[in-house]
């Protein structure tokens, strides 16, 4: 079965930047999408399509994929972004996701 | 506006089977594919499956096969997600989640506020 595989921890200080990467074989060839996870809270889409932004998420969230590798940026970190973060993409019309990866912004 | 109420917390027994709903309103659920994902206590999202509500066609992951029956009744706008044979280890916040259409189907949308269900003896 395919695997996204993401790294388990990110720290950040604020107003940096952080990246968070997402692995998986040939993944440049398939849409990649980010979720944002706040304790007790449901996910909430960050990133579709790779690069594109839903309504209502701040322009400092941005996406990239290429080869084997998908990246979640965020441009001047803020507090508010400690959260955990999940790719998720499809394969043979089931979907996968990421292990989560637990931004700290310190 | 869109929203997905789900029902609420159940306890069950092992070997038991537990039926979790999700009430869609502020659009058609027939134009919408509904996933159940599932996180267990600390870890990470976990993909059961999809449902067509439009025929009500569905895909289960692999691991869920045999075990998890996905539904719908288009009348009252709700869907359903049944798993079987518990074991300790589906203790787990359950969320049904609205596949987006369009340039967003390859994501969620909306999210409902999920269902914890506990495997105890």
């Amino acid at each position: 079965s395919y695997e996204l595989t993401q790294p388990p921890s990110v720290s950040v200080s604020p107003g940096q930047t952080a990246k968070i990467s997402c692995s998986g074989d040939k993944l440049g060839d398939k849409y990649v999408c980010w979720y944002q996870q706040k304790p007790g809270q449901s996910p909430v889409l960050v990133i579709h399509q790779d690069i594109k932004r839903p309504s209502g998420i701040p322009e400092r969230f941005s996406g990239s994929n290429s080869g084997d590798t998908a990246t979640l940026t965020i441009s001047g970190t803020q507090a508010m972004d400690e959260a955990d973060y999940y790719c998720q993409a499809w394969d043979s019309s089931t979907a996968v996701f990421g292990g989560g990866t637990k931004l700290t912004v310190l | 506006q869109v929203q997905l109420v789900q029902s609420g917390a159940e306890v069950k027994k092992p070997g038991a089977s537990v039926k979790v709903s999700c009430k869609a309103s502020g659009y058609t659920i027939t134009r919408y594919f509904m996933h159940w994902v599932r996180q267990a206590p600390g870890q990470g999202l976990e993909w059961m499956g999809i449902i067509n509500p439009n025929g009500g066609s569905t895909t289960y992951a692999q691991k869920f096969q045999g075990r998890v029956t996905m539904t719908r009744d288009t009348s009252t706008s709700t869907l359903y997600m049944e798993l079987s044979s518990l074991r300790f280890e589906d203790t787990a916040v359950y969320y049904c989640a609205r596949k987006g259409f369009g340039e967003l189907s390859e994501g969620i949308d909306y999210w409902g506020q999920g269902t914890l269900v506990t495997v105890s003896s």
